[in-house]
């Protein structure tokens, strides 16, 4: 079956700028997660949704936002992009959540020039 | 939500078998292990999942004493294609399940 599809792959934004990531989940998966992975942090867990609910949020601030659709697909909204927001996000689905085992997207990498 | 931790760094060499150990003190009765296995520039992979004893698939067993307060990843035999960073994670999955990565061990094989 098809995997998590993450588009785009690459992405080049100025300062300033907002953008907006998609995830495709496997099908029938209902949970979609988002991290942001940088070298300096590591992986940092966004947000989760869950049936177009976000049911978990982390500690990013409000300029990072996400929606999930009927079905299922998922997109992350950055807005007033910062040099630091560069970094390779990654989604995860999963049947329910955490229990089962996240399958993770290959990421979109972002550069805020 | 328990918190997790990993030796920072192992180095290993082809053929050997690799144990990482993870301590998760805090561990909840509904919890689950599981483990990942991270290349750079992908995506983590999901590699093993347990509750409590031992786990076994076709790359990896887990083991679990039974106060579930650590948990050790084996890899047996590895190659140089296992050099990455493997992340442990403790979880219920259920009422929102808020997926914290550590910082993971970064797994070395050597030739």
């Amino acid at each position: 079956k098809a995997g998590v599809t993450q588009t785009p792959r690459y992405l080049i934004k100025t300062r300033g700028q907002q953008v907006t990531l998609s995830c495709s989940p496997i099908s029938g998966h209902r949970s979609v997660s988002w991290y942001q992975q940088t070298p300096g942090q590591g992986l940092q867990f966004l947000f989760e949704y869950f049936s177009e609910t976000q049911r978990n949020k982390g500690n990013f601030p409000g300029r990072f936002s996400g929606r999930q659709f009927s079905n299922s697909r998922s997109e992350m909204n950055v807005s007033t992009l910062e040099l630091g927001d560069s970094a390779l996000y990654l989604c995860a689905s999963s049947l329910v959540g955490g229990t089962y085992g996240y399958t993770f997207g290959s990421g979109t990498r972002l550069t805020v020039v | 939500l328990a918190k997790t931790t990993q030796p920072i760094s192992m180095d290993s060499y082809e053929g050997q078998e690799v144990n990482i150990t993870c301590s998760h003190n805090n561990i909840a009765t509904n919890d689950y292990i599981t483990w990942y296995q991270q290349f750079p520039s992908q995506g983590p992979r999901f590699i093993i999942q347990g509750y409590k004893t031992k786990v076994t698939n076709e790359v990896a067993s887990l083991f679990i004493p039974a106060d579930r307060k650590s948990s050790t990843l084996s890899l047996p035999r590895v190659s140089l294609s296992d050099t990455a960073v493997y992340y442990c994670l403790v979880g219920d999955g259920t009422g929102g399940f808020k997926t914290i990565f550590g910082a993971g061990t970064r797994l070395f094989v050597k030739a």
